[in-house]
């Protein structure tokens, strides 16, 4: 079964500075089958990626999403206040699995 | 606009069964464009994958839940159900019902259900 490392944990950073959110594969994932979801505190997770690089519909153009293989990235560009929470990656196709997950906090 | 909702006890005894439901409204179970799955999350940590189902009855299940898990979908309720047998303290979590595009990700939660494993 393939695992997903997310790096770092916990990111701080300021409004308006980018945020660069690592997904490490265990094995080369094909097909780029890959989503990163965001999570804010008492809600349930927003579909921000899929297919590694497509955002999904209402998706600002500030949320980025590169990679293939092991190594996936999500950018924020400009993080904006409502961009603090939680992300997470999730590997799907044959096998379905999430990432740890990346706390970004204002610095 | 597409809806789930979760039901089932919010407390459940070691080694017994955890049972939820998921019921779908404002759409349909039997479409070919979605599956339908349980994710969890323990308090203060991650998401868990626990399985997945197409309305045809086709599943797939996490590896490591696999022997204790059961997915079930019923097309005419419009309800997709989990079992969870022999359940310790370490199963306590939020339970969500979602639906996921097909060869995708999840695009619609339900607002999950807390289940504490408890004597």
């Amino acid at each position: 079964e393939i695992v997903l490392t997310q790096s770092p944990g916990t990111l701080s950073l300021s409004p308006g500075e980018r945020a660069t959110l690592s997904c490490r594969a265990s094995q080369s994932v094909s097909s780029s089958y890959l989503a990163w979801y965001q999570q804010k505190p008492g809600q349930v997770p927003r579909l921000l990626i899929y297919d590694a690089s497509s955002r999904d519909t209402g998706i600002p153009d500030r949320f980025s999403g590169s990679g293939s293989g092991t190594d996936f990235t999500l950018t924020i560009s400009r993080l904006e206040p409502e961009d603090f929470a939680v992300y997470y990656c999730q590997l799907y196709g044959t096998s379905l699995t999430f990432g740890g997950g990346t706390k970004v906090e204002i610095k | 606009q597409l809806q789930l909702q979760e039901s089932g006890p919010g407390l459940v005894k070691p080694s017994e069964t955890l049972s939820l439901t998921c019921t779908v409204s404002g759409g349909s179970i039997s479409s070919n464009h979605y599956y339908w799955g349980w994710v969890r999350q323990p308090p203060g940590r991650g998401l868990e994958w626990i399985a997945r189902i197409y309305y045809s009855g086709s599943t797939y299940y996490n590896p490591s839940l696999e022997s204790r898990v059961t997915i079930s979908v019923d097309t005419s309720k419009n309800q997709f159900s989990l079992k969870l047998n022999s359940v310790t303290a370490a199963d306590t979590a939020v339970y969500s019902c979602a639906r996921v595009r097909s060869g995708c990700c999840v695009d619609i939660w339900g607002q999950g259900t807390m289940v504490t494993v408890s004597s």
